[in-house]
């Protein structure tokens, strides 16, 4: 049981390159999130999908898209990188329910110049 | 959302108590209080949750005050390996259940 898993672990990117940021939870959850961290601060919401086949948008969606790919994983694209963008990044996944608690991975260090 | 305030620093003594204090006086009556804690920018790691009842588990306990406005998480014997930042969060429970995370406390363990 590996949890939460993320790909990559790292990442540099130049201005409008575009990545994919995979992550995968092996836990049967329903709902999967992904965050962004910034230096000195804690975790903002990007978006997230309650069941397959949901997404919405959390507190900082711009710039960024989601793929709910099937129970299991969980996508976030970059599709023109920008330096604002350098952060590290968080997937999360829980079961929805009222109660419940929500695991993380490692992240995925991504910088842009 | 309840919002939550966190003193932005706290030092412990190793083997001592850590009590770490959480304001969220605008707590609704069906929200969870979670704590959390990051060490080194790894990924969050779960501690405890609460709804009324104190709780304990094998990391700590979590004391909630009778109107709910508060709570205080307590690691009993804290370790150098314990310093973290810890985050107090209140569970939005609309909108996909997603954390809330504000600045948090960084405690550091000292020997």
């Amino acid at each position: 049981n590996a949890g939460v898993t993320q790909t990559p672990k790292f990442q540099v990117l130049k201005t409008g390159q575009s990545m994919t940021l995979q992550c995968a939870q092996d836990m049967n959850h329903n709902s999967m999130y992904w965050y962004r961290q910034d230096p000195g601060m804690g975790l903002r919401l990007i978006y997230y999908s309650a069941s397959e086949g949901t997404t919405d948008k959390g507190e900082v969606p711009n710039g960024y898209n989601v793929s709910r790919l099937n129970k299991r994983e969980f996508s976030l694209r970059l599709e023109s990188a920008a330096p604002s963008q350098t952060s590290v990044y968080f997937c999360a996944s829980d079961l929805h329910r009222v109660g419940e608690t929500q695991y993380f991975g490692p992240g995925t260090r991504l910088l842009v110049l | 959302d309840a919002k939550t305030t966190q003193p932005p620093s706290m030092d412990c003594a190793e083997g001592r108590a850590a009590n770490l204090p959480c304001n969220h006086s605008t707590i609704s009556g069906n929200e969870y209080v979670y704590w959390y804690r990051q060490i080194h920018s790894q990924g969050p790691q779960y501690i405890i949750h609460g709804l009324k009842n104190n709780e304990t588990n094998e990391m700590a306990s979590l004391i909630i005050t009778e109107d709910r406005k508060s709570s205080t998480l307590i690691l009993p014997h804290a370790t150098l390996r314990d310093t973290a930042v810890y985050y107090c969060i209140v569970r939005v429970n609309n909108q996909g259940g997603k954390l809330i995370f504000g600045q948090g406390t960084e405690l550091s363990v000292k020997p």
